[in-house]
Order: C-alpha cells, then sequence, then structure tokens
C-alpha cells in the first residue's frame, strides 16, 4: 500500500457525460501528479499541482481539468467524455515538487466510457 | 523531447533464472533519474528501482540490479532468481533532476511471463 488513495476504483459512464476522479495523497506530500494509461497511448503525464498550485501541464485535453484543495486532495474532472478516453487514471504523490523524491502511485481508476 | 524506449514487448523466464529487460533513452539533460516500475494484474505501480545519472555506480535491491551506461543512454534491469511473483509488466521511467517540470517520462512497457 502506497499510502496515495483514489476513488472511485471503477467508473462506467457514457459518451457526453461529465466525471471526477479524486486523489487523496500521501500524509506530508504536497505534490500531486495525475496520468492516464490508455492502450494507445500508454502511460502518459497529465498535470502537476504543487501546495495547490498548478506546476507542469502535459498531453492534457481542454476537456480535462484539475485542481488541489487546501487539504492538498486533488480531483481530475474529466468532461464530454468519448470512447477514447477509456483508461486508468493514476495519481502519485511526493513529498515535494519531485525532482529529490520518488514518487508513490494510487491504486489507480478505471474508467469506461460506453 | 526525452523519450524512453523499450523495444521488446514481451519476455519469458523460467523460474529461478536471470532475465535482463532492455530499455533506451534520449535526453540532452545531464543529469537525470532513471527508474523501473513494476505494474503486476492488480494494476498497481510500484517502484523496483532508481538510478542517479551523476552516480556511476549501478543501483541493486535485492535480486534486482541495473546496468547504466550513460554513454550509450542504456538502461536495463536484471532480475536474479525470478520468481512467480515478479510476473508482470514492467516500466522504465525518466524523470530530470532540475527545474519546476519533474513528471515521469514511460516507455511503452514489457510483458514479463515466469514458468515454473
Amino acid at each position: 500500500d502506497s499510502g496515495v488513495t483514489q476513488t472511485p476504483k471503477h467508473l462506467i459512464t457514457a459518451t457526453g457525460q461529465r466525471v471526477t476522479l479524486r486523489c487523496s495523497p500521501r500524509s506530508g506530500d504536497l505534490s500531486v501528479y495525475w496520468y492516464q494509461q490508455s492502450l494507445d497511448q500508454g502511460l502518459q503525464f497529465l498535470i502537476q499541482y504543487y501546495n495547490g498550485e498548478e506546476r507542469a501541464k502535459g498531453n492534457i485535453l481542454e476537456r480535462f481539468s484539475a485542481q488541489q484543495f487546501p487539504d492538498l486532495h486533488s480531483e481530475l474532472n474529466l468532461s464530454s467524455l468519448e470512447l477514447g478516453d477509456s483508461a486508468l487514471y493514476f495519481c502519485a504523490s511526493s513529498v515535494d515538487l519531485g525532482v529529490t523524491y520518488e514518487q508513490y502511485f494510487g491504486p489507480g481508476t478505471r474508467l469506461t466510457v460506453t | 523531447a526525452q523519450t524512453v524506449t523499450q523495444s521488446q514487448p514481451e519476455m519469458s523466464v523460467q523460474e529461478a533464472e536471470t532475465v535482463t529487460l532492455s530499455c533506451t533513452y534520449d535526453t540532452s539533460e545531464s543529469d537525470y533519474y532513471l527508474f523501473w516500475y513494476k505494474q503486476p494484474p492488480s494494476r498497481q505501480m510500484i517502484l523496483v528501482i532508481r538510478q542517479e545519472a551523476y552516480k556511476q555506480q549501478n543501483a541493486t535491491e535485492n535480486r534486482f540490479s541495473v546496468n547504466f551506461q550513460k554513454a550509450a543512454k542504456s538502461f536495463s534491469l536484471k532480475i536474479s532468481d525470478s520468481q512467480l511473483g515478479d510476473a508482470a509488466m514492467y516500466f522504465c521511467a525518466y524523470r530530470i533532476t532540475t527545474g519546476a517540470n519533474s513528471k515521469l517520462t514511460f516507455g511503452k512497457g514489457i510483458t514479463l511471463s515466469v514458468r515454473p
């Protein structure tokens, strides 16, 4: 158990809908990262937050957004869902900006868009 | 842009034998980290081993060791005395050590099966 929690574990929804994925980092970790794992694209970095502020963006679609709250938990919002958004979404956390410390991954949320 | 390449999609090893998983990467940075992550059927991403580019000594963690060749930009993982529990997907990953963006860049992964 990495100490990073993600809810829900599984999510099934229809095209066009909007969902919210939630992540709680390890106690004391200030950085949260979101990654997407799909068959087509592999594991891709989406976005990073540090202590409530957006720090870096990767291949995140405009339909997707994220935020990190004062209690350091983070949410990833996916809207106007398409079949291609079906993937495993991971959250990871690290103590600092991640330069010197490992990122610890949560168990992931499996999103299925039908 | 940094890229990580794992050219072997699948490998198989006999239990108790040794297997080496290959990884190459491309970067213009001089200092960075390299990682191997394991993803078992549970889908949890588990850090196996880490290597700092400035260190010449290869990292080892119990049965897992790496062969880091900085000039060749090669980073292979050796698993000794393979166990059934080693069966998983293995990802090679890269991260820079400076700057604001500490994202991990992953290879496509390799599926390792262990034969009893």
